[in-house]
């Protein structure tokens, strides 16, 4: 069975300044990784996503994240924090069965982001 | 499209009542998936629907839950008799078939007093 370890679960960070949260995953075969962010009363909303090629992976808002199949990591990046990237964010790692894509999501990380 | 819908947006309910929570997927998604999320236990996976049949209920906590799809636009999680553990925010998600992403929808709030 797959599983998602997110090891951060709170991070404060000034404005302006980079951001990384890290995700490691287990799996017994090649995953598909996801990271979603998650707004204060809010549903989740897709980031990213790693499905195969090349391991470094543009998202929306100017995240990214590279897929690391040595360290088990698909760490999440942003070179500069705005306010509006307080939230939660959440690693998952999918598991394609015959049948559909089943989701394992990671404990979460809350960031906040001090003016 | 309009997304993910799902209502009630907040629910209150007192112990031991049938509470009814509804999901309308996005149309042509033939995946759908209900997950709850508490501070406990994170966001869970309870069960999960490929065109309209369950496939994966190992995940619903007892037979007080259960879930339905009787069609491809429409799927209902009944909690009956309703627990104040069973207070969560459940979403909805749904996908195309195979790997593709998981759109989710606003949530429900259920508080079980």
């Amino acid at each position: 069975a797959q599983s998602v370890t997110q090891p951060d679960i709170h991070i404060t960070v000034s404005e302006g300044a980079s951001l990384e949260l890290r995700c490691n995953y287990s799996y017994g075969a090649t995953p598909y990784l996801f990271w979603y962010v998650q707004s204060p009363g809010q549903g989740l909303q897709l980031l990213l996503k790693y499905f195969s090629g090349d391991t470094l992976v543009q998202g929306i808002k100017g995240f990214e994240a590279e897929f690391k199949r040595s360290q088990s990591s698909f760490n999440l990046r942003k070179p500069s924090v705005h306010w509006s990237d307080a939230a939660e964010y959440f690693c998952a790692v999918g598991a394609l069965e015959t049948a559909g894509n089943k989701l394992t999501f990671g404990g979460g990380t809350r960031v906040l982001v001090k003016p | 499209d309009a997304g993910v819908i799902q209502s009630p947006r907040h629910e209150v309910t007192e112990m031991g009542q049938e509470v009814t929570l509804r999901c309308k997927p996005i149309s042509g998604h033939n995946s759908l998936f209900w997950y709850r999320q508490t501070m406990m236990r994170g966001l869970e996976l309870l069960i999960y629907f490929n065109n309209n049949v369950p496939i994966d209920d190992s995940g619903m906590p007892e037979d007080r839950f259960s879930a339905k799809m009787p069609n491809a636009s429409f799927s209902t999680l009944k909690i009956q008799p309703s627990e104040p553990r069973d207070s969560a925010v459940y979403f909805c998600a749904s996908s195309s078939r195979g790997k593709d992403t998981q759109y989710f929808g606003p949530g429900t709030r259920l508080t079980v007093l």
